[in-house]
């Protein structure tokens, strides 16, 4: 399967609950990253994964914590949402940060915190 | 810091007309520039870059657009738009020099009518 794919497409959770998003890419990308996309707003850059490493962490709050176990896979571990965390999570892989690559997005995560 | 700017929030095209969205940017430099669309419910799928050579670029789906540097513009343009273009377009700025992260701006909702 090429691109990026993310499962699942839809989530609904309570406040108290723990889920995972996923996040695969067969593209032989170095660089992975997670966007937030709410109503309204702009794209909200949430982390940044290089070869695995994380580079960037955009002040985002400890109930979302990340995970990269590969270069080809991406979590996002969710915990304790709150309503305002409802928003459509998107994941996009590039051949490497810092040069003139366009991302390759997945069609995301719609997730709804109740 | 660098921004980008889409002053059209929303814009209405008959089918079979011309299109042009604006992007402008603030930058020192020579950014790299992209053009994405995304369709409801769906990720953002990248129309076209630019980041050397010809000012103007050609993309996907009849798409086209052009860098001008006196201006930091970098509009996107159709001759001829299908009612299938009706989607949200983002105009998004990075940089060259080691990792710096990619700026999207907030987006230009095209509606198509008949």
């Amino acid at each position: 399967e090429t691109g990026v794919t993310q499962t699942p497409r839809h989530l609904v959770m309570g406040m108290t609950n723990k889920k995972s998003l996923k996040c695969e890419q067969h593209l032989g990308h170095n660089a992975m990253y997670w966007y937030k996309q709410s109503a309204k707003k702009p794209l909200e850059l949430m982390f940044v994964y290089s070869l695995e490493e994380r580079v960037e962490n955009n002040s985002v709050p400890s109930r979302f914590s990340p995970e990269c176990p590969n270069s080809s896979h991406l979590f996002l571990h969710l915990h304790t949402l709150q309503p305002e965390d409802s928003a459509l999570y998107l994941c996009a892989s590039s051949q490497d940060i810092g040069g003139p690559y366009g991302y390759t997005f997945g069609s995301g995560t719609r997730l709804t915190v109740v | 810091a660098q921004s980008v700017t889409q002053p059209d929030i929303h814009i209405t095209v008959s089918e079979g007309a011309s299109l042009e969205l604006r992007c402008n940017y603030s930058y020192g430099a020579t950014p790299y520039l992209f053009w994405y669309v995304q369709s409801p419910g769906q990720g953002l799928q990248l129309l076209l870059k630019y980041f050397s050579g010809d000012t103007l670029v050609q993309g996907i789906k009849g798409f086209e657009a052009e860098f001008k540097r006196s201006q930091s513009s970098f509009n996107l343009r159709k001759p001829s738009v299908h009612w299938s273009d009706a989607a949200e377009y983002f105009c998004a700025v990075g940089f060259s020099g080691g990792y710096q992260k990619v700026t999207f701006g907030t987006g230009t909702k095209l509606q198509v009518i008949p």
